[in-house]
């Protein structure tokens, strides 16, 4: 069964330090979404990316995060100088076509020391 | 109004009980609706989308109730295995976003 990957599985930064999440979406979809959730908190939503460009973004999504698909299978989120508070688990997620059910992926938690 | 709401439990039953939790939305215009599980620091996984008619899987049934703006998730025969937090998630018309309610946390006792 195709499924959403992400790498790493758990990483611990530094703050004020860049950090890459890296997902591998379903090959067929064409949407990408960046959530998080903070422990005990509910799923937040950070972007969604379509044809190249990102289509939404929440008002989470500051200066701070990038979003990228440098090639035709990864789909990245930077986040150039992280602080505590963006301790959390990100997931990404896909969707092969507008208002389907979302794939996610399995998640990378992110500490910030 | 929030966006989407759902009482957040815990709900705890018995094996083999039935468990009903209902989940708000504010847009009357949203199209789509699915409930995710997830469980402990895991990722949300599909567990089944609603339909207008409404629709059923094995012990979980979806219904929808367009007028009052709530979804609903029956689960029947509770199982040990069942016990996760339960996501309702509804598209946010006219963008790409799919919005999360808090979860319902469920708890089947043995």
């Amino acid at each position: 069964e195709p499924e959403v990957t992400q790498t790493p599985s758990h990483q611990v930064t530094q703050m004020g330090q860049e950090v890459i999440l890296r997902c591998v979406p379903i090959s067929n979809h064409l949407y990408f979404y960046w959530y998080r959730q903070i422990l005990g908190q509910k799923v937040e939503f950070l972007v969604s990316f379509y044809n190249n460009e990102i289509s939404e973004k929440s008002e989470i999504f500051d200066d701070q995060f990038s979003v990228e698909r440098p090639d035709g299978s990864n789909f990245t989120l930077k986040i150039r100088s992280t602080k505590l508070e963006d301790s959390a688990m990100y997931f990404c997620a896909s969707i092969s076509y507008r208002d389907t059910e979302a794939f996610f992926g399995q998640g990378t938690r992110l500490t910030v020391v | 109004r929030k966006e989407v709401e759902q009482d957040p439990g815990p709900f705890n039953v018995p094996e083999g009980a039935t468990v009903a939790f209902n989940c708000t939305y504010s847009n009357s215009a949203s199209q789509s609706f699915f409930w995710y599980r997830q469980d402990c620091r895991k990722e949300p996984k599909l567990l089944m989308s609603v339909y207008s008619s409404g629709n059923e899987d094995g012990r979980f049934t979806a219904q929808l109730n367009r007028a009052s703006q709530y979804i609903s998730l029956l689960i029947r025969d509770s199982k040990l295995s069942d016990s996760a937090t339960y996501l309702c998630v509804v598209n946010l018309p006219g963008t790409y976003k799919y919005i999360f309610g808090t979860g319902t946390r469920l708890k089947v006792l043995a």
